[in-house]
């Protein structure tokens, strides 16, 4: 099983702030890529998708580099309700969803 | 009600016991999933399959037995309990395709004692 790693923090930020994760991946034929939120004690659930240009939800960008085998997640103007795990996920061809172990983001007033 | 639902939510269970984690899911998704997730460790495969009578190891399958006779039912047995699989368990269903949405069930947390 090939690997997706995060840098767990925490993080911890202040409302209005803009705070990024990043996320490697060591599976070159990787196909697709995504990031996942999780609250706590919660299932995760889609964030959203990660497309080779560069995608925006809002207030979230998401970016992904195929020749670093990297993927970013870019999130502007935190909002209390953005305390989370961010979940870096990969698809690989033949198996399932690879999860990262997930990024903790503390957004304080 | 619509959706993909696990049961129990929460079970104790003693070491050596058998105990089965249920998972439904109202979509007719194809591919189903097992996940464990533990402190450190994150998000781990179990076990999938991509349709009914269709199962694939993943990860981390020792110690746990699934079926998929229908297609919206896939449970997982643990066949006897060790205090390592105290966990917490998710299902996931999806549709196949490389850019599809997983969807997670509220998850079982488990103790073995």
């Amino acid at each position: 099983r090939k690997e997706v790693e995060q840098d767990p923090g925490p993080f911890n930020v202040p409302e209005g702030a803009t705070v990024a994760f990043n996320c490697t991946y060591s599976n070159s034929a990787s196909q697709s890529f995504f990031w996942y939120r999780q609250d706590c004690r919660k299932e995760p659930k889609l964030l959203m998708s990660v497309y080779s240009s560069g995608n925006e939800d809002g207030r979230f960008t998401a970016q992904l580099n195929r020749a670093s085998q990297y993927i970013s997640l870019l999130i502007r103007d935190s909002k209390l309700s953005d305390s989370a795990t961010y979940l870096c996920v990969v698809f690989e061809t033949g198996y399932a969803l690879n999860f990262g172990k997930g990024t903790s983001l503390l957004v304080t007033p | 009600d619509a959706g993909i639902t696990q049961s129990p939510r929460y079970k104790i269970t003693e070491t050596g016991r058998q105990v089965t984690l249920m998972c439904h899911q109202t979509w007719s998704h194809s591919y189903m999933f097992w996940y464990r997730q533990d402190l450190g460790h994150g998000l781990r495969l179990i076990y999938y399959s991509a349709a009914a009578d269709i199962t694939d190891k993943g990860e981390v399958p020792d110690g746990y037995v699934v079926s998929r006779s229908k297609t919206e039912n896939f449970p997982l047995t643990l066949e006897s309990a060790t205090r390592s699989q105290t966990s917490v368990y998710f299902c996931a269903s999806s549709v196949p395709g490389q850019n599809t949405e997983a969807f997670f069930g509220q998850g079982t947390r488990l103790t073995v004692v």
